[in-house]
């Protein structure tokens, strides 16, 4: 495997459900985003995670619990969603640090999560 | 309030001829800005950047020129083909942001063979 991956790519769940999207960067990078999108807005950035460590929380609902257990896997556990949480849910990487290469995210393909 | 902005949401191109896409910013702090492009069902991949100290990076077909003091940017596609029909997003970057990025909304470019 190489780049980003996403598992999975489709998920559909009810209201009361609890299920989990996985990422996992295969680049060596030392920070992973979540990202959310959704139709005619613009990426928004959820949770960052830099060396391990959430460094940002962008009033993100606590239905919405990241978990990074090491630079290579950032999840995100989804409790109680609402339809309009349904959108595309985007993991990116970067190398972490400062400096112009550390801006350059890399992206997976995406969850398209549809709320019931 | 928005940061990045893209007031075009499509836009159609002849194959072989140019196409600009703008984006305008409000934060004088972004100092580093990027153009990524996303295909349906992928992600967005990386295409090309500029750091403000610039105002004219170049790669292959693309450029990108920044105008700081309109705070603008555009991204310059020639010739335009039609593997580069996509949607693409202009982002933007603060140093004191650390890594974070701001996207626009996006422009759907569809090259016309």
């Amino acid at each position: 495997e190489t780049g980003v991956t996403q598992t999975p790519r489709h998920l559909v769940m009810g209201m009361t459900n609890k299920k989990s999207l996985k990422c996992e960067q295969h680049l060596g990078h030392n920070a992973m985003y979540w990202y959310k999108q959704s139709a005619k807005k613009p990426l928004e950035l959820m949770f960052v995670y830099n060396f391990k460590e959430q460094t940002e929380n962008n009033s993100v609902p606590s239905r919405f619990s990241p978990e990074c257990p090491n630079s290579s896997h950032l999840f995100l556990h989804l409790h109680t969603l609402q339809p309009e949480d349904s959108a595309l849910y985007l993991c990116a990487s970067s190398r972490g640090g400062t400096g112009g290469l550390s801006y350059e995210q890399y992206f997976g393909p995406g969850t398209r999560l549809t709320v019931t | 309030d928005q940061q990045v902005k893209q007031n075009s949401p499509s836009l159609s191109v002849q194959e072989g001829r140019i196409s600009i896409l703008n984006c305008d910013y409000t934060n004088s702090m972004f100092d580093y800005f990027l153009w990524y492009k996303k295909y349906p069902a992928e992600g967005p991949t990386f295409l090309i950047s500029i750091s403000s100290i610039k105002d004219k990076n170049e790669d292959g077909r693309f450029t990108v020129f920044l105008n700081k003091s309109a705070k603008h940017l555009s991204l310059h596609i020639v010739p335009s083909q039609p593997g580069d029909s996509a949607v693409y997003f202009c982002a933007a970057s603060a140093l004191t942001g650390a890594n974070n990025l701001f996207f626009g909304t996006g422009t759907r470019l569809t090259v016309i063979p």
